[in-house]
């Protein structure tokens, strides 16, 4: 089965820095990446996907990268704010949604 | 648009004793997931329903859990009888697309403690 392995286990940044945080998968046929951001005590929510015929997406200061030749795909996060602490979430999907083990983001004010 | 309705939100019981958990999914998604999050990982994928059929149980500790979903709607996940090691928040999902189709949403999670 898929196997999504996520690094690092811990970030914290300076506000108004930048984030990235890199997932690598084992599924070739894996072709559609999500991110997802969970709060303390809440549900997991969509932030941005990617799908595998697209190398980049952005949306604001979110962005996505795929490396499908070597199974890579990270997140950046630019001009952080506190309100962007949160555990954030890679996953690969193939015909099921497989996560990786997440990653805490800390933003100091 | 409402989302994926889970109850109940928390529940505490006594090692060897039975649990049930019920998920509503968003209407006219056919697909819907079980995870199981421990605390500080990833969410681990215990089943997946297509429609009332299952896709894949290979996670679902089979001997302890068991789920359905009748009538390919509403779906149940039982625990019995339930271990320490089972504590985790457990999420309900559900897409519109099978597979890998992307439109994942989650519902709440109802978080199980077992003392």
């Amino acid at each position: 089965g898929e196997n999504v392995e996520q690094h690092p286990s811990t970030l914290s940044v300076q506000e108004g820095d930048s984030a990235v945080i890199k997932c690598t998968y084992s599924d070739s046929a894996s072709n559609y990446f999500p991110w997802y951001k969970q709060e303390l005590g809440k549900r997991p929510q969509l932030i941005i996907d990617i799908r595998s015929n697209v190398g980049e997406k952005k949306d604001q200061r979110i962005a996505v990268t795929l490396n499908k030749t070597a199974k890579h795909f990270s997140l950046h996060i630019t001009e952080t704010q506190p309100e962007d602490s949160a555990v954030y979430f890679c996953a690969a999907v193939f015909y099921k949604l497989s996560f990786g083990a997440g990653t805490t983001v800390t933003v100091r004010a | 648009e409402a989302g994926v309705a889970q109850s109940p939100r928390y529940k505490i019981i006594e090692k060897r004793q039975s649990v049930a958990f019920w998920c509503n999914p968003i209407s006219g998604h056919a697909t819907l997931y079980w995870y199981q999050q421990i605390l500080g990982q990833g969410p681990k994928l215990l089943i997946q329903f297509q429609n009332n059929g299952v896709v894949d149980d290979s996670q679902l500790p089979k001997d302890r859990f068991s789920a359905e979903r009748l009538k390919g709607v509403d779906s149940t996940l039982k625990i019995q009888p339930a271990k320490l090691e089972d504590s985790a928040v457990y999420l309900c999902a559900s897409s519109s697309l099978s597979g890998g189709g992307g439109g994942y949403t989650f519902g709440s999670g109802t978080r199980l403690t077992v003392v």
